[in-house]
């Protein structure tokens, strides 16, 4: 079993609609979770982070964690074409573990 | 505040010979973590460096290695290149303190190509 796993995808959304992305992890230990933005030949940017169970809200963006199904994801409101790139999923315990990533394609 | 910089941008190797690229982290970070991407195996974690000190260590091969200097920049080694080793080579940034809250920033990274 990987240790973080997520749809490969490509999900596609149109423009406005809410996009929903999905990451499981093994490790109970994990402590910290974070989301990760990479636009084709760039590198990673981070989007946001979340240690506790529930809603953290950022702009346009929402990270959900719950560590009892060791499930987080990410919500993007209002989704823009503008947002189409692959999503990493990373979880920090003793160091980080990326997930790999899902592509999504938000269509105007 | 400067972001994280990485030399070079590219690289064009043949297999056998190595390869050291450099990692310069935002001012005042002191923990520098290398990755690999390849679209394979996606991202994975080779070795981080925390005030000159290696504290965590991925699973690649004694091939790869790393070194931190006083000034927190850091280098990683690439000895006899393997065809396998092309990839991009991030670098990420962190204040490296203990505790969760370890956001990483990364450098736009090095694209390593092997003949």
């Amino acid at each position: 079993q990987k240790e973080v796993e997520q749809n490969s995808g490509p999900l596609s959304v149109p423009e406005g609609a809410i996009a929903s992305l999905n990451c499981t992890y093994s490790d109970r230990g994990s402590q910290s979770f974070f989301w990760y933005r990479q636009y084709s030949g760039k590198s990673p940017e981070l989007i946001m982070f979340i240690y506790s169970n529930g809603d953290k809200e950022d702009g346009r963006f929402t990270a959900q964690l719950n560590k009892a199904s060791q499930y987080v994801s990410l919500l993007i409101r209002d989704s823009q074409p503008s947002d189409s790139a692959t999503y990493l999923c990373a979880i920090y315990g003793q160091n980080f573990v990326f997930g790999p990533g899902t592509r999504l394609s938000v269509l105007p | 505040k400067a972001g994280v910089t990485q030399t070079p941008r590219y690289l064009i190797k043949t297999r056998g010979q190595q390869v050291t690229l450099s990692c310069s982290p935002i001012s005042g970070h002191r923990s520098v973590s290398w990755y690999q991407q390849t679209p394979g195996q996606g991202l994975q974690f080779l070795f981080e460096y925390f005030s000159e000190t290696q504290r965590n260590k991925g699973n690649f091969p004694g091939r790869f290695s790393g070194r931190q200097f006083s000034n927190s920049r850091s280098e990683m080694n690439v000895s006899t290149l393997e065809l396998g080793d092309s990839a991009l080579y991030l670098c990420a940034s962190s204040d490296g303190l203990a505790g969760i809250y370890n956001e990483q920033f990364f450098g736009p990274g090095t694209r390593l190509t092997v003949l």
